[in-house]
């Protein structure tokens, strides 16, 4: 009964370089969604994907980060040429998406990215 | 543009005594609200909820109070124990709107021994 598994749970990368950051639902849940933790502050929403769709990314930057949950395998959080500002800790979280799921999400351990 | 506030950062309580997060919200829009409890170096896990029909919802040593009116919720915690220190989320919804979260930046509660 597995929760909601993150990995690498810790990463380094030089600026410039990319980070990929991979997450697994729990079984049964449909939806992911990804949340950025930057230090000394709360979690921000970034993106909502279920399989094969991106239904909500208002909380993704612009520029350099992209999100995708295929039909099989994990939903992967993608930035590319990763500045220090980059750095923080990077949650997922997944749920049923079903109506009588309400509106709870699980969260997995996170995923501390760090930029030198 | 913080829809969720909470405006403590931290807390002390003494072993025993209740502990009583804040948390207040501006969308009107939102119906469903959470609470988070997060050690360091871990993920956030789900404590309690209350949706927007309530005013009120109990779980053990938990309790979550809303007042619509005022867009105000807080957790009650009593007796608080020690294993109870950790940084608590409040984080809020809305069933009408995209399915996503919208935290607080966390009060930090450390119960002292």
């Amino acid at each position: 009964n597995a929760g909601v598994m993150q990995n690498p749970r810790h990463l380094v990368r030089r600026r410039g370089q990319e980070a990929r950051l991979r997450c697994s639902p729990m079984k049964g849940h449909s939806h992911v969604y990804w949340y950025r933790q930057l230090p000394e502050e709360g979690l921000k929403f970034m993106v909502y994907l279920q399989k094969e769709n991106i239904i909500d990314e208002s909380g993704m930057p612009k520029e350099r980060f992209s999100a995708e949950f295929p039909k099989e395998g994990p939903s992967i959080l993608r930035i590319q040429q990763v500045v220090r500002g980059d750095s923080a800790a990077y949650f997922c979280a997944s749920s049923p998406g079903t109506p009588d799921s309400g509106n709870t999400i699980y969260f997995g351990e996170g995923s501390w990215l760090t930029v030198v | 543009d913080q829809q969720v506030k909470q405006n403590s950062p931290s807390l002390s309580v003494q072993e025993g005594r209740i502990s009583i997060l804040n948390c207040d919200y501006t969308n009107s829009m939102f119906d469903y609200f959470l609470w988070y409890k997060k050690y360091p170096a871990e993920g956030p896990t789900f404590l309690i909820s209350i949706s927007s029909i309530k005013d009120k919802n109990e779980d053990g040593r938990f309790t979550v109070f809303l007042n619509k009116s005022a867009k105000h919720l807080s957790l009650h915690i009593v007796p608080s124990q020690p294993g109870d220190s950790a940084v608590y989320f409040c984080a809020a919804s809305s069933r009408t709107g995209a399915n996503n979260l919208f935290f607080g930046t966390g009060t930090r509660l450390t119960v002292i021994p």
